[in-house]
């Protein structure tokens, strides 16, 4: 089994539109968690920490569940620029971070 | 300032060679991770060195190993090149570990390997 699943889309929204995904992770000792967006080919960048009681970095709103082991990404108002590939990302100690496959959104004018 | 460098940025080696992949990490930074991307997957651990000690090692054979430099840099090194180890190597530097807080690795820009 996978540590970190996601639905790899790709998830092909029209400008302004709402988009929301999740993954599920493996081990419940994980203890942090991540949204990672990378481009295409270009390399993976932070878009935001996931805490237990939900966080929003503007248009962006991230939710854990540690009870069902998933997290999920919400992105209100899209825009071109969010086209991307956004990486879904679990660590469970000091020294690595286990990444998902990715999933792709397209945003369309 | 310059972010992570990572060189060369493309090469070609053929099954049964060796290749060297170089990193530079961002400057102040101690910890150098190293993952391996491969086409439609997301980056896999390879290895993290923090202070010069290897830290942590990912399900890699043998084949791979790594080593960091008094500057901080890095060095891995592939030996015996097989057709499944064309993928993108990426370098990510951190301050020190991977904290539980941040969690924030910056990544270069990798290294694409192409094994014929």
């Amino acid at each position: 089994r996978k540590e970190v699943e996601q639905d790899p889309g790709p998830f092909n929204v029209p400008e302004g539109a709402t988009v929301a995904f999740n993954c599920t992770y493996s081990n419940s000792a994980s203890q942090s968690f991540f949204w990672y967006r990378q481009d295409c080919r270009k390399e993976p960048k932070l878009l935001m920490s996931v805490y237990s009681s939900g966080n929003e970095d503007g248009r962006f709103t991230a939710q854990l569940n540690r009870a069902s082991q998933y997290i999920s990404l919400l992105i209100r108002d899209s825009k071109l620029s969010d086209s991307a590939t956004y990486l879904c990302v679990v660590g469970y100690n000091d020294y690595k971070l286990s990444f998902g496959a990715g999933t792709t959104v397209t945003v369309r004018a | 300032d310059a972010g992570v460098t990572q060189s060369p940025t493309h090469l070609i080696k053929t099954r049964g060679q060796h290749v060297t992949l170089r990193c530079s990490p961002i400057s102040g930074h101690k910890s150098v991770s190293w993952y391996q991307q491969v086409l439609g997957q997301g980056p896999q651990f390879i290895f993290q060195y923090y202070e010069k000690e290897e830290r942590g090692r990912g399900n890699f054979p043998d084949r791979f190993s790594a080593r960091q430099f008094p500057n901080y840099s890095s060095e891995l090194n592939v030996n015996a090149l097989l057709l499944g180890d064309s993928a993108l190597y990426l370098c990510a530097s951190s301050l020190i570990g991977v904290s539980t807080n941040t969690g924030e690795l910056f990544f270069g820009e990798g290294s694409r390997l192409t094994v014929l």
